[in-house]
């Protein structure tokens, strides 16, 4: 079964760029079956579809993050990257990184709190 | 991309049947059979336990059934335990410009 664990920063300061790494075990990220993404949760809200990749790099981001966002794979270390620029207070949330198989999250990280303050 | 609507909470005792509504559009859940519900416990990442409108994952209670009518999708918990108690989300897909969406999450009490 695969496991996925988030790693990153938990503290960003306010215009900067939030980095976040998913490490995934149980299986390869080169699996053709999977799309590999991130979702977050604000504190006491509910969930937003940042984006997703493939392991050879095509990626689909939400068009409200689109112009911030990048997400990767490098399939030798068999992780995944988000990248978020310019962030602000209200980019503040737990990041999850989870499969994307049968047209569903099916597996996910347990999640990080990535706070945006000065 | 506008979220889908989820009722805010919705309770019932044990034993009972409640179902939770996610009303999308004819973009999303309407046009696609590719709704899936999650369930987050409190501090916890969320659990798929159903894709494709109604398939569970294995590992997924038989309590637990997805339909979807329209541009409404449902979720119904049959038998209600207290461990049901949750927060309860929806996803859908939505095309290639704007692929998935959630809604704005459910709370179930178990009373």
């Amino acid at each position: 079964q695969l496991q996925l664990q988030e790693s990153g920063p938990g503290l960003v300061q306010p215009s900067e760029t939030l980095s976040l790494t998913c490490t995934v075990s149980g299986g390869s990220i080169a699996r053709s079956s999977y799309y590999w993404g991130w979702i977050r949760q604000p504190p006491g809200k509910g969930l937003e579809w940042i984006g997703y990749v493939f392991y050879d790099g095509t990626t689909y981001y939400s068009p409200s993050l689109t112009s911030r966002v990048t997400i990767s794979a490098d399939t030798s270390k068999n992780h995944f990257s988000l990248k978020l620029t310019s962030v602000t207070a209200a980019d503040t949330a737990v990041y999850y990184c989870a499969t994307v198989n049968f047209n569903s999250f099916y597996y996910w990280g347990q999640g990080t709190l990535v706070s945006v303050s000065s | 991309q506008s979220a889908l609507t989820q009722p805010a909470s919705v309770s019932g005792s044990p034993g009972q049947s409640i179902t939770i509504s996610c009303t999308g559009t004819s973009s999303d859940v309407g046009n696609y059979n590719l709704v899936s519900w999650y369930q987050q416990y409190p501090g916890k990442a969320p659990k798929l336990i159903i894709y494709h409108v109604g398939d569970r994952p294995s590992g997924t209670s038989d309590r637990f059934s997805g339909s979807k009518s329209g541009n409404t999708a449902s979720l119904t918990i049959s038998g209600l335990q207290a461990e049901d108690e949750a927060d309860y989300y929806c996803c859908s897909y939505g095309g290639s410009r704007a692929p998935w969406v959630f809604g704005g999450g459910t709370r179930l009490t178990v009373l």
